[in-house]
């Protein structure tokens, strides 16, 4: 069964600091999709995020960057510099080939508090 | 585009009365999805569909009832409200399954 852990249930920075959320997850599928997504205040969930299981390269996109590693199963997700704006929840998610990103397995969610 | 919306925004049941939450979307997308989010547990999956006449359940299903018509709306029926049952209801699009899903804004559901 899938399953994604987020260990961390809440850290708060000072703004301008590095944070990294941790991502670990089970699967027993070869083919599969990690995403992250973020969660504001206002409540809305936007997409941040997506990956296959067959692409390990590393992203960056602007001060957010990612680092999947399927040797440690984890898809860790790092905020360079942090800012007020970056406070929300993030969760990350896992899916399953053939049945894809309508079945999405959250993890519990880590919520990040930025302070000026 | 209006994207995935979802009404009502907030909804005060109580225990045993039934209602729709009803979800649309305009992007012609086959996957649609039902989620549930509570305090400290993530989203978990309510039910789902991979297209119209064709829907499966989550993680979660029991207490909830769907059918998926037409390609556009995928309501999610609370069949006797019970407490439990109190949460944020999120539903969800995509075009396929390699892609991400777009998540309606939330139906925030209180049983008393």
């Amino acid at each position: 069964a899938q399953k994604v852990t987020q260990a961390q249930t809440e850290i708060s920075v000072v703004e301008k600091e590095d944070v990294t959320l941790d991502c670990v997850y089970e699967t027993r599928d070869t083919t599969y999709y990690l995403f992250w997504y973020k969660q504001p205040p206002s409540g809305e969930l936007v997409f941040l995020i997506r990956r296959n299981s067959f692409d390990e390269q590393n992203e960056i996109s602007g001060r957010y960057s990612w680092n999947f590693q399927k040797s440690t199963s984890s898809f860790n997700f790092t905020i360079t510099a942090s800012q007020v704006v970056d406070s929300a929840v993030y969760f990350c998610a896992l899916s399953e080939a053939p049945g894809g990103s309508e079945k999405l397995v959250f993890g519990k969610g880590m919520k990040l508090t930025v302070n000026p | 585009n209006a994207g995935v919306t979802q009404t009502p925004k907030f909804q005060v049941l109580k225990t045993g009365q039934s209602m729709t939450l009803q979800c649309a979307q305009d992007m012609n997308h086959e996957y649609m999805s039902w989620y549930r989010q509570d305090p400290g547990m993530g989203l978990r999956l309510i039910h789902y569909s991979v297209g119209a006449g064709i829907t499966d359940q989550g993680e979660v299903p029991n207490g909830y009832n769907v059918s998926r018509s037409t390609t556009e709306d995928f309501p999610l029926r609370l069949l006797s409200a019970a407490p439990s049952q109190t949460s944020v209801y999120f539903c969800a699009s995509s075009p396929n399954g390699a892609y991400e899903q777009y998540f309606g804004p939330g139906t925030r559901l209180t049983v008393t």
